[in-house]
């Protein structure tokens, strides 16, 4: 089955850090983009982080620029968000979300179920 | 930056009724780079439309995608039950992506 599991959401209080993973199951992980987004019920869906199919080039928004850091390990199907200093306006449910190229190109056409994370003292 | 306005905001229809739903850009965008997604209450979002017009796999014919320059519309021929839900346009450019605030489809 072609999916995405993500996991490592929680709450931490500010300024901790959080480290969130994704599975990726049936389907080449390696051959596609693949992002982070998160949705809040205030702010609706935001993107926060893409990364190539090699890991060689990475892009975030300027909320979390220093602060996340998306990689992947394409030997076990895997990706990953690193994320420091963690702000109350954080907390949101993260989506690991594929980025095709080819198929349907800049837009997410496979999504994971989500994982939240709070940030509150 | 681009922001994505989408109107309106609530849409309140009868199933069999046609849904018209608006998205706008800030500035002229390229037609490959907007997109349609539905999302479901407790559910993630699902890719519905993609380079202005084209439907994703396995997305019912009654839905359809057009529109130029900072001005696109998502049509519902004829609502469906399956249909109430929230609908957000998406853009990629400059190496990000934005997302509009949504439409949310109500049953009147």
């Amino acid at each position: 089955e072609v999916q995405l599991v993500e996991s490592g959401g929680g709450l931490v209080q500010p300024g901790e850090s959080l480290r969130l993973s994704c599975a990726a199951s049936g389907f080449l992980f390696r051959t596609y983009w693949m992002s982070w987004v998160r949705q809040t019920p205030r702010e609706g869906l935001e993107w926060v982080a893409n990364i190539k199919e090699d890991g060689s080039d990475k892009y975030y928004v300027d909320s979390v620029k220093g602060r996340f850091t998306i990689s992947r390990d394409n030997t076990k199907n895997s990706l990953f968000l690193q994320m420091n200093s963690l702000r109350v306006e954080d907390t949101a449910i993260y989506y690991c979300a594929r980025a095709p190229r080819l198929t349907t190109p800049f837009t997410f056409d496979l999504w994971g179920q989500g994982t939240l994370v709070t940030v509150s003292s | 930056e681009i922001v994505l306005t989408q109107s309106p905001g609530t849409l309140s229809l009868s199933p069999g009724e046609r849904a018209t739903l608006s998205c706008r850009a800030s500035q002229s965008v390229r037609s490959t780079y907007l997109a349609w997604y539905q999302q479901k209450p407790g559910q993630s979002p699902r890719l519905l439309i993609y380079g202005t017009s084209s439907r994703a796999t396995g997305v019912p014919d009654r839905f359809s995608g057009s529109g130029s320059g900072t001005d696109f519309t998502l049509t519902i021929s004829r609502l469906e039950p399956e249909d109430f839900a929230m609908y957000y346009c998406q853009h990629y450019g400059n190496s990000l992506f934005t997302f509009g605030p949504g439409t949310q489809v109500d049953i009147k």
